[in-house]
């Protein structure tokens, strides 16, 4: 495996169910990045770990819970999600802050 | 705060036509741009990063080019192709100890056989 890799690629869950995404580095980074991509708006980011140690946390419900155990891993823990949170999940990651991300392929998640 | 507008939001050229995507951010203390393709439904693919220092950076038939001071980058393609459909997005980063990038909406690039 080679990137950034991130499963499920698609999720269908009810506003009840508990479901986790996870995201795979293979770069060698030290930085990691939830990303959530709605319709017809801009990427917004979530959560960023540098060093395994959350760094930024934007204003994202509880209902929403990273996870990063080592520097290669990350997790986002999903629970009671309402239907205005089905959208593209993408993970990315980088070295430092200061250079390129490089991104997932996505979870498409719908909340039915 | 940090806003990124690309214009226009879509576009259509016939195959070979040579095209400008155009990216205007309003906070011009900003460490690099990044430029990104992302075809629908999936991630995004890194297609250029420029440095405030630079002022143009080059791949293959993509030349991207930065105006830090006037807030504005720009995406050329030369002579495009079916393939190179898809939305074009760019993020620029504030860089440091911040490490949210700050992303336009994308121009969706539709080129035509």
């Amino acid at each position: 495996e080679t990137g950034v890799t991130q499963t499920p690629r698609h999720l269908v869950m009810g506003m009840t169910n508990k479901k986790s995404l996870k995201c795979e580095q293979h770069l060698g980074h030290n930085a990691m990045y939830w990303y959530k991509q709605s319709a017809k708006k801009p990427l917004e980011l979530m959560f960023v770990y540098s060093l395994e140690e959350r760094v930024e946390n934007n204003s994202v419900p509880s209902r929403f819970s990273p996870e990063c155990p080592n520097s290669s891993h990350l997790f986002l823990h999903l629970h009671t999600l309402q239907p205005e949170d089905s959208a593209l999940y993408l993970c990315a990651s980088s070295l430092g802050s200061y250079n390129e991300q490089f991104f997932g392929p996505g979870t498409r998640l719908t909340v039915l | 705060k940090q806003e990124v507008t690309q214009i226009p939001a879509a576009l259509s050229v016939p195959e070979g036509e040579n095209l400008v995507l155009n990216c205007s951010f309003t906070d011009s203390a900003i460490y690099n741009l990044q430029w990104f393709r992302q075809d629908p439904g999936k991630g995004l693919t890194s297609l250029l990063l420029i440095q405030s220092s630079q002022r143009e950076q080059t791949s293959g038939r993509l030349n991207a080019s930065l105006d830090k001071s006037s807030g504005r980058s720009t995406l050329y393609i030369a002579a495009s192709q079916p393939g190179d459909s898809a939305t074009y997005l760019c993020a620029v980063n504030p860089g440091g100890s911040n490490y949210k990038l700050t992303f336009g909406k994308g121009t969706l690039l539709t080129v035509n056989p």
